[in-house]
């Protein structure tokens, strides 16, 4: 069974811009969470999702946002890009029944902001 | 509000030694579980190891077990038999259910030498 799953794995953005990172949960997982983690510290909680709904945030500002589809797939956005948003981007997935809330995760996204 | 707290940043361990590896946390709940992740240079979380916290019996798996102090808020992970390729990052993590969110320690790098 494949893993959660999350593209692409390394993108180069300016300041300014807008980026979209994308997770797809493994199979027969609702919950599907965002973390950052930048370089040398522990992942930092961003968002959860459980169907399709917000169920939790993370101390980040409004230039993130996040939502999540019938498929259970989810999508992370950042606005106006800054310099101090390059880092790694984790999304998780977990299931109370499949997995007794055991959380796993993708190989993450490489984001750097020149 | 859930903490949790490693307090040794870098450790090293001979090649077939044992290593272990401490960890505190703070948490206001009673229904909690928690993890050690290792995270090597690729930077995927992988999962190591799991505890729930109503179970008195401490979880193991294969080379890992852990250490697991309920009323000491004490979480440790010893690693037994080393081998190369366990050395990289690991990190703590504690979840409760209502948070819905892992809460992550700094992280420890442990080198093991040949």
């Amino acid at each position: 069974d494949a893993g959660v799953t999350q593209s692409p794995t390394h993108l180069i953005k300016t300041r300014g811009q807008h980026v979209t990172l994308r997770c797809s949960p493994i199979s027969g997982h609702k919950s599907v969470s965002w973390y950052q983690q930048v370089l040398g510290q522990g992942p930092q909680f961003i968002f959860q999702y459980y169907e399709k709904e917000e169920r939790g945030r993370g101390n980040f500002p409004d230039r993130f946002s996040a939502r999540q589809f019938p498929n259970y797939s989810s999508e992370l956005n950042v606005n106006a890009l800054l310099l101090g948003d390059s880092a790694l981007y984790l999304c998780a997935s977990r299931s109370r029944l499949i997995s007794g809330n055991t959380i796993y995760f993708g190989e993450g996204s490489w984001l750097t902001v020149v | 509000a859930q903490t949790v707290t490693q307090s040794q940043p870098e450790m090293s361990v001979q090649e077939a030694e044992t290593v272990t590896l401490s960890c505190t946390y703070d948490t206001s709940e009673s229904d909690y579980y928690l993890f050690w992740y290792k995270q090597p240079p690729s930077r995927q979380m992988i999962l190591v190891i799991r505890q729930e916290a109503y179970k008195q019996q401490n979880a193991t798996e294969n080379r890992f077990s852990v250490n697991f102090q309920k009323a000491a808020k004490s979480f440790s992970l010893k690693i037994s038999d080393s081998q190369l390729g366990d050395a990289a990052m690991y990190f703590c993590a504690s979840y409760q259910g209502g948070s819905e969110k892992l809460v992550f320690g700094k992280g420890m790098k442990l080198t093991v030498n040949p």
